[in-house]
């Protein structure tokens, strides 16, 4: 596509379920990065992947956040066991290679209540 | 630690009224440094990459510009569709490739 897609938009859902959040990012870019932003904030990093495996994983705040890109394309973010302070706006963006800058999604609006 | 400041928090500019945007940085050894805009309920825009001292960047409005501990982004004679928030964001050398990011800016102009 010609942008990164994020789906959902919006995300509402109980505290202790699970959630994945998706992200097509750019027909070719090997650098796929997830972030998340609060209120506020400036994006805060979570992982970065290039091609299928993750490069960096040193943002996941715990063991509840996983992310895979298994083909090297699309990406998911799982989480588990949702808690209230999840809740966030999750970022994903995509670039050539590392080093670039970045083509962020619109983002998935995760609200745990 | 890696770390990123920007300053002021919010900016109010009448329309036409060219100010500057500050950004520091405490980051070992630079790899680059970027500026993006944020409009709401949106992802952030990508404007520049820079990546030495003394290197200047242009578009529109907007000229970006860096030292070795500071970037500043000049915006000459705002316009209301100027308004956004402007994130400043760093890549380490020795951090691979994450970019650690900003609390931004927020630019209001006023018509």
């Amino acid at each position: 596509g010609a942008g990164v897609s994020q789906t959902p938009s919006n995300k509402v859902t109980e505290k202790g379920k699970y959630v994945e959040l998706r992200c097509d990012p750019i027909s070719g870019h090997t650098a796929l990065y997830w972030y998340r932003q609060s209120l506020g904030q400036g994006p805060e990093f979570l992982i970065y992947f290039q091609g299928t495996g993750a490069a960096d994983d040193s943002g996941l705040p715990n063991d509840r956040f996983f992310a895979v890109r298994p083909e090297g394309s699309v990406s998911t973010l799982k989480i588990q066991r949702t808690e209230r302070g999840d809740s966030a706006v999750y970022l994903c963006a995509s670039s050539p290679d590392s080093g670039y800058g970045y083509t962020f999604g619109s983002g998935t609006r995760l609200t745990v209540v | 630690e890696d770390q990123v400041t920007q300053s002021p928090e919010a900016l109010r500019l009448q329309e036409g009224e060219s100010s500057s945007l500050n950004c520091s940085y405490t980051v070992s050894g630079l790899r680059g440094l970027f500026w993006y805009r944020q409009d709401p309920g949106k992802g952030p825009e990508f404007l520049f990459t820079l990546y030495s001292a003394g290197e200047e960047k242009e578009k529109e409005r907007l000229k970006a510009t860096l030292t070795k501990k500071e970037s500043f982004l000049h915006i000459t004679a705002p316009k209301p569709e100027d308004s956004a928030t402007y994130l400043c964001a760093v890549q380490a050398s020795t951090g691979g490739f994450k970019t650690i990011f900003g609390a931004g800016t927020r630019l209001f102009v006023k018509a």
